[in-house]
């Protein structure tokens, strides 16, 4: 069974601190995306990976970078975490389409909340 | 990329059809349009996928009108664990894709 894995399903961290949100796919999955999940805006996506050491920014990457040092692992960092970072936060992945036409399987999400 | 509306919420009653449409007055010739459910504590998973007229699965249907301007997600006979929420994405195939703000399908006794 395909599994995408978050670090951690609730996170709270204080203004300016540095955060890491990790996944893992167990698929082999080329791609890897990190999305947040806000209400009534629905998922807007971070950025993108699509091989290793590549990233692609999505449509909202500011305040926010990336990492992927293996296939199976990318990360979200934020650099200095703010209050309105607190969002839910999915990873997904998908075999080898970037562009919506390929099956996306997600994590469970992590909540994070900045005080 | 074509920006896309959904309904913010609905209701229905179990054993109803429950038809969930997303507007996409912009979509391109070569855009992909899929629907994903999400429940509570979970990601979203992949219902189905479609490029043009219709296409059917075991869960669900999706109607896309010859001008693509819109979409429509059929599930029949919903029951009590169909309430979750609906997205849309539409995609270029290529690196750009959106999500739709999500339906909120309630399905009550």
């Amino acid at each position: 069974d395909v599994k995408v894995t978050q670090s951690s399903r609730y996170l709270v961290k204080r203004t300016g601190e540095k955060v890491f949100l990790e996944c893992v796919q167990d698929m082999d999955h080329e791609n890897m995306f990190w999305y947040r999940q806000d209400p009534g805006l629905g998922l807007r996506l971070i950025y993108f990976s699509y091989d290793v050491k590549m990233k692609e920014k999505g449509d909202i990457p500011e305040g926010y970078s990336v990492s992927r040092e293996k296939k199976e692992r990318f990360s979200l960092i934020l650099e200095s975490a703010s209050t309105n970072q607190t969002s839910m936060y999915l990873c997904a992945s998908t075999p080898s389409g970037t562009g919506g036409e390929d099956e996306q399987f997600f994590g469970p999400g992590t909540r994070l909340t900045v005080l | 990329l074509a920006k896309t509306t959904q309904p913010i919420s609905m209701d229905s009653y179990e054993g109803q059809e429950v038809n969930i449409t997303c507007s996409h007055n912009n979509i391109a010739t070569n855009d992909y349009i899929t629907w994903y459910q999400q429940f509570p504590s979970q990601g979203p998973r992949f219902i189905i996928q479609g490029y043009k007229t219709k296409v059917t699965n075991e869960v669900a249907s999706l109607f896309i009108p010859a001008d693509r301007k819109s979409s429509t997600l059929s599930l029949p006979r919903v029951s009590l664990s169909d309430t979750a929420v609906y997205y849309c994405l539409v995609g270029d195939g290529q690196n750009d894709m959106r999500f739709g703000a999500g339906t909120r399908l309630t399905v009550k006794p």
